[in-house]
Parts: structure tokens; C-alpha cells; sequence
């Protein structure tokens, strides 16, 4: 059983279009961090979001913590090829210290 | 560079044999993190290291999974007679301090192949 379900698994659009990609579980969480892993290297962290409903911006990145924190979205306006690579959703339960990751999406963006 | 490092990149062993992978962590940090991360799928939590502390070990997928840290810092995640599906890439991460808040920088990982 995933903890943590991404979706889509897989997402190729063109330069220029807008994105958003989901997070979803049926439990809650005291945080939730988004990371990008690019091929032969590590994830990493984009940004954590701790509050329900809590919306962060990074340039053209909006995340979305839900607000029974339970799901976030991520949502990427005007895609750049740079933006290619694996998401990840991680998230930590109230009193754990070890993160859960997402199943990942895979996002291609075309020239 | 500053950052987790870890060794081997690549290691292509055979069925049955042990192997053992080795992660220097960011210097100062007192959190580590080993994953596992399969094709197609998402991480999954290994085992942590907090300072002097007992590791939390829940994770590893069985008794052929072990892994030590030496003085607080490097540490070496073994896996004896290796299966299959023991096939992977195994990330290692470090953090200033446990919890889920904290960032953990990730290193680029160890790709096992057991043949």
C-alpha cells in the first residue's frame, strides 16, 4: 500500500504550457516537502509546507498544502525544458522522523 | 564539493554475494538517511542515524540489510547475499537534525545491479 499517491505518473507537454501535478493520501500530515530529481543525481528539496492550506510560491512553482493536509498540488506555470525531471512529494506523520515519498511524476517539457 | 557523497556510483554484482555502500555526509550533520529507490517507484526509507542514538532500523526489507555509522559520520549500508530484486539505486541523505521539517541534502546515490 502507497502512502503517498502522484498523478500523473507521467506528464510530456510543450514550452510554455501550464502544469499541475497531485499528491494525495487518506492520512495526515504534520508536513509536506516537494523535490526534483534529476537523471544519475539526488532529489532536491523545493519546498515544505506545514500549515493546512498553506500556499508557497517559488518563480514560476505554486505549491499547495490541502487544508485538512491530507494532499498538496503542484503547479508550474509557463513550463521551461529546464523544468524536466522526477517530482517527488515527501511526507513526514506527527512524531516520525522519517519522510514517506510519493511515487513520483515524471515530467518532460519540450522546446 | 561540500555535499553527501557516495561510493561506489555503480556496482554490478553477483547473485549471493554481499556488497557495501559507503555515504560521507554534509560535515556538522547529525541525521542520516538511507533509501532505496526501485524503477518507476518512489523512495523508500531504509534506516536513520541520529548522533549516538540507536538507529531506527524499521525499514530495512530484511535481516540481509545492515548498516553502521563509525564516529558519527561515514556510514556503510551492507547487504549480504544479494537477490534480484535487491537491485536499485540506494540514495543516502543527511540532515542538521531529525524530523520532517528539516531539509535533507541527498547524495546522487549508489546504482546496484545484481545479476
Amino acid at each position: 500500500t502507497q502512502l503517498l499517491e502522484q498523478s500523473p505518473q507521467f506528464l510530456s507537454i510543450q514550452e510554455g504550457e501550464n502544469l499541475t501535478v497531485y499528491c494525495n493520501s487518506s492520512s495526515v500530515f504534520s508536513s509536506l516537502q516537494w523535490y526534483r530529481q534529476e537523471p544519475g543525481e539526488g532529489p532536491v528539496l523545493l519546498v515544505t509546507v506545514v500549515t493546512g492550506g498553506e500556499v508557497k510560491k517559488l518563480k514560476r512553482l505554486t505549491f499547495q498544502f490541502g487544508d485538512a493536509r491530507k494532499d498538496s498540488s503542484l503547479h508550474i506555470t509557463a513550463a521551461q525544458p529546464g523544468d524536466t525531471g522526477l517530482y517527488l512529494c515527501a511526507a513526514n506523520q506527527t512524531g516520525a522522523n522519517n519522510l514517506f515519498f510519493g511515487t513520483g511524476t515524471r515530467l518532460t517539457v519540450i522546446p | 564539493g561540500a555535499g553527501v557523497s557516495q561510493s561506489p556510483s555503480n556496482k554490478v554484482t553477483e547473485k549471493g554475494k554481499d556488497v557495501e555502500l559507503r555515504c560521507d555526509p554534509i560535515s556538522g550533520h547529525t541525521a542520516l538517511y538511507w533509501y532505496r529507490q526501485s524503477l518507476g517507484q518512489g523512495l523508500e526509507f531504509l534506516i536513520y542515524f541520529q548522533g549516538n542514538s540507536a538507529p531506527d532500523k524499521s525499514g530495512l526489507p530484511s535481516d540481509r540489510f545492515s548498516a553502521e555509522r563509525t564516529g558519527g559520520s561515514v556510514s556503510t549500508l551492507t547487504i549480504q547475499r544479494t537477490q534480484q530484486e535487491d537491485s536499485a539505486v540506494y540514495l543516502c541523505a543527511s540532515s542538521l537534525s531529525l524530523g520532517g521539517q528539516v531539509t535533507q541534502y541527498f547524495g546522487p546515490g549508489t546504482r546496484l545491479t545484481v545479476l
